[in-house]
């Protein structure tokens, strides 16, 4: 499968932890995005990034969340001192063209 | 206000019925207009894109676009049961604009296609 794949897929973690989420985009995309879904609402957007350079993020993306596309490969999404309202699926997609964006089957986190 | 609006439906049809969907904007700035299909616990599916106004076809999907209006639709004909899903209208503004390189979602429309 070359589509994108993210890891892990499920992650329960308890308030205050650090968690890290790692996505893998289609190989010949350039252009990499993260974005967070809550329950009945579309992805909203966090951040992109244009090979290893982050162009863009979001005011939804606070201190305690930092993302790294080292290399301009995979990237990687951190939250640190999670809290339940950090608990949402996170969505990373990657593209050709800005507005043809391919998405993982995201990594769904829930904060007890 | 949100600035893109969706219908959260849910919407329910009947096998082989035509399935209209539907999505408002206020920024003037998009100028990319996408349709994602998303089933539960999945991530979402790129279904179809367009540039501007107008229309775009590919097999039982039509997507129009109304920039004067502001409005986007997406039609599903002859609907099936594996068309059940959530569908999200997203879009994206031109190079230099505020929003480029980020999709703006609706809320998406929860459709049920029954035999």
């Amino acid at each position: 499968d070359t589509g994108v794949s993210q890891d892990p897929r499920h992650k329960i973690t308890k308030r205050g932890q650090n968690v890290t989420f790692r996505c893998d985009p289609i190989s010949e995309h350039n252009r990499l995005y993260w974005y967070r879904q809550t329950l009945g609402q579309g992805p909203e957007f966090l951040t992109y990034f244009q090979n290893e350079a982050q162009l863009e993020k979001s005011r939804l993306l606070s201190d305690r969340f930092s993302a790294e596309r080292p290399k301009g490969s995979f990237s990687t999404l951190e939250i640190q001192r999670t809290e339940q309202g950090d608990s949402a699926m996170y969505l990373c997609a990657s593209s050709p063209r800005h507005y043809e964006q391919y998405f993982g089957p995201g990594t769904r986190l829930t904060v007890t | 206000q949100k600035e893109v609006e969706q219908d959260p439906g849910p919407l329910s049809v009947p096998e082989g019925a035509i399935v209209s969907l539907n999505c408002t904007y206020s920024n003037s700035a998009f100028q990319y207009f996408m349709w994602y299909r998303q089933y539960s616990r999945k991530g979402p599916e790129l279904l179809m894109y367009t540039y501007s106004s107008g229309n775009k076809e590919d097999g039982r999907f039509t997507a129009q676009v109304d920039k004067s209006s502001k409005y986007i639709s997406l039609f599903i004909r002859d609907s099936q049961p594996s068309d059940s899903a959530t569908y999200l209208c997203a879009m994206s503004a031109g190079a230099g604009g505020t929003s480029y390189g980020k999709l703006t979602f609706g809320q998406g429309t929860i459709l049920t296609v029954h035999p």
